[in-house]
């Protein structure tokens, strides 16, 4: 059974890089799969972040590209996400979850729980 | 990049009933890589349905999906009371992948 599972501050100051990673089992990190990151601000919609490969094959939101970095560690089987220059619109509920890689089959099919970050002084 | 748009944003509906939601796309989805995802109060998304219209492993066959081009419906059957939660559809065949507003079914 794949599982996922976040981790990381449930608050950040504004200015500062948001850190976030995601545990992995039942699947290899280094498995033909991406792993991705969606978030969801309190009370609205799913918006997706960005996906990392294991070949260092990135796909970022290009509205958040230029703070985003997403980077797996195999020796863990977790990845991590580094969101710099927080505001509060950057406040949400924070999923990573797996992705398929033919285009047929990349949708998410295993999520985590998700963890909330408020951004606040 | 496409937009999604779905409708309606509520449906309020009794259990027993049929439910039927769609999903708009603002140009034509390619391959109908369309999926839709049901979120339950403090949970995470679980995949539904992916290619428009195939069920992800484990989903009750009263769920369907349907469409392509631009068109895509959702169809509970029948309403079981862990029904009720709200809906998302996504299309994966752009980078980045939109997901729309949402569908809430809620209890009548």
């Amino acid at each position: 059974q794949v599982q996922l599972q976040e981790s990381g501050p449930g608050l950040v100051k504004p200015s500062e890089t948001l850190s976030l990673t995601c545990a992995v089992s039942g699947s290899s990190i280094s498995s033909a799969y991406y792993w991705g990151w969606i978030r969801q601000p309190p009370g609205k919609g799913l918006e997706w972040i960005g996906i990392f490969y294991r070949g260092g094959s990135t796909h970022y939101n290009p509205s958040l590209k230029s703070r985003l970095t997403i980077s797996i560690d195999t020796s863990k089987n977790q990845f991590s996400l580094k969101l710099s220059s927080v505001t509060a619109a950057d406040t949400a509920l924070y999923y990573c979850a797996r992705r398929g890689v033919p285009a047929d089959k990349s949708y998410f099919d295993y999520w985590g729980q998700g963890t909330l970050v408020t951004v606040s002084s | 990049e496409i937009v999604l748009t779905q409708s309606p944003g509520t449906l309020s509906l009794s259990p027993g009933e049929r439910a039927t939601l769609s999903c708009r796309a603002s140009q034509s989805v390619s391959s109908s890589y369309l999926a839709w995802y049901q979120q339950k109060p403090g949970q995470a998304p679980r995949l539904l349905i992916y290619g428009a219209s195939s069920r992800a492993t484990g989903i009750p066959d009263r769920f369907s999906g349907s469409g392509s081009g631009t068109d895509f419906t959702l169809t509970i059957s029948r309403l079981e009371p862990e029904d009720f939660a709200v809906y998302y559809c996504q299309q994966y065949g752009t980078s980045p992948p939109p997901f729309g507003g949402g569908t809430k079914v809620e209890i009548k």
